[in-house]
This record gives structure tokens, sequence and C-alpha cells, in this order.
């Protein structure tokens, strides 16, 4: 069991450059999400999906896309990188009993696993 | 804005005294909280959590508190330990997602 599993861990991009961040998860999770990490700055949530075939916007969606077409992949889209998007990048996946619903209490849903992060460089 | 802020970048504790990291929270909806723990270079991993149901919740050496009429947690870590120090988010678990705070790195003195 690999939990949830990011490629690449490093990688450098040209500005205007486009790339794919890899995300898998083998715990058939329904949930899975992405964030970025800039210093100081805290886990922003980039894209989220409830399940395959579903996603949606978080915080800061500008410049990304996602798609979800099986449970276990969740890859993240960089178009046209900018130095803006020099960041560490997170995947998590969770289990949710009841989709659609923001659960009650600590029944119904897990918390959040992450992967081992991709740090990109923008230049 | 912030829906989850941790007011405390850092904090220095002692080994073997207690660590109390604080976590303040905006929107009284949320019914979940948890707090992840960050080695550099690592993911965040899940370290306790407690339901709103709750207002104390323990494993082992961390209690995490709530306090709903403050919209207040903390966590608590007796004793503290060398390997303790990371960064500590707190979160909480909205419609579909879970929203972190900003961290506080947590650095425990041998």
């Amino acid at each position: 069991n690999a939990g949830v599993t990011q490629t690449p861990k490093f990688r450098i991009l040209k500005i205007g450059q486009s790339m794919t961040l890899q995300c898998t998860q083998d715990m058939n999770h329904n949930y899975m999400y992405w964030y970025r990490q800039d210093p100081g700055m805290g886990l922003k949530l980039i894209y989220y999906s409830v399940g395959a075939g579903i996603t949606d916007k978080g915080e800061v969606p500008n410049g990304y896309n996602v798609s979800r077409s099986t449970t276990e992949d969740f890859p993240l889209r960089l178009e046209l990188a900018a130095p803006s998007q020099t960041s560490v990048y997170f995947c998590a996946s969770s289990y949710s009993m009841f989709s659609g619903n923001s659960g009650v209490g600590a029944y119904g849903y897990t918390e959040a696993f992450f992967g081992q992060g991709t740090r990109l460089t923008v230049v | 804005d912030q829906q989850v802020k941790q007011n405390s970048p850092s904090l220095s504790v002692q080994e073997g005294r207690i660590s109390i990291l604080n976590c303040d929270y905006t929107n009284s909806m949320f019914d979940y909280f948890l707090w992840y723990k960050k080695y550099p270079a690592e993911g965040p991993t899940f370290l306790i959590s407690i339901s709103s149901i709750k207002d104390k919740n323990e494993d082992g050496r961390f209690t995490v508190f709530l306090n709903k009429s403050a919209k207040h947690l903390s966590l608590h870590i007796v004793p503290s330990q060398p390997g303790d120090s990371a960064v500590y988010f707190c979160a909480a678990r909205g419609t579909y997602k879970y929203i972190f705070g900003t961290g506080t790195r947590l650095k425990v003195l041998a």
C-alpha cells in the first residue's frame, strides 16, 4: 500500500513551458486534492475532486487545470509556467462515505493523506 | 480571507516541557478539525483530530482541545521531545475540502 504517490519530486521549468504533475493513490479514496505551499503561506487549495469525472476549483486555480478520469489518478497541468507558480505542490486524498456531504463529526470520512510533494521552480 | 489562522509562526520549547500550539477559525459550520505535522522535504502527516461534538481528544503525548464558543483549538504536546521539531498545521474540514492554517514551526531544544 503505497498511499499517495507524486512524480516528479523536483522540476525546473522555463517561463512559458508546460508540464503535468502526476498523482496517484491506491487507497480507493473518492476525494482528491491539489495544494500548493509557499513560504509562510500555509497550504492553499488549487483544485479538488469528489470522484471520477468531477472536479472543482479551490482558492488559487488560475494557471492550472486538472482531470479525474479514474479514481486513482488526479494529474495537475500547468499550461504556461510563470515565476509565480514556483512552489511546492502536494497532492492528497481522503474518503467520504457520503459523497457531497460535508460530514458530521468524525464519522463518514477520513483525514487527508498527503504525497511527498513536488518542488517546482520556474525560471 | 483566512478562515483558519495560526498566529504564532514559531515556538521554542525546552525538551520535557509542554508545547502549546494555537489555532483560531472563523466559520462556525466547521465540524471536524485536524493537526498535521510536517518535516522538511516531506508531505504533511496526520497527527490528531477532533470532532465538534467533543472538547478534548488525546493520543499519547498529544492532546487537542476545542473551544467552540471561542472558535479556538489548541494542540498540547507533553513531554516535548527533540523529534517533535517540525511545522504543525491546523486544518478544518469545510464543504468537500480541508482548509489549512499557515503553520507554526516548533523547535524543541535539547
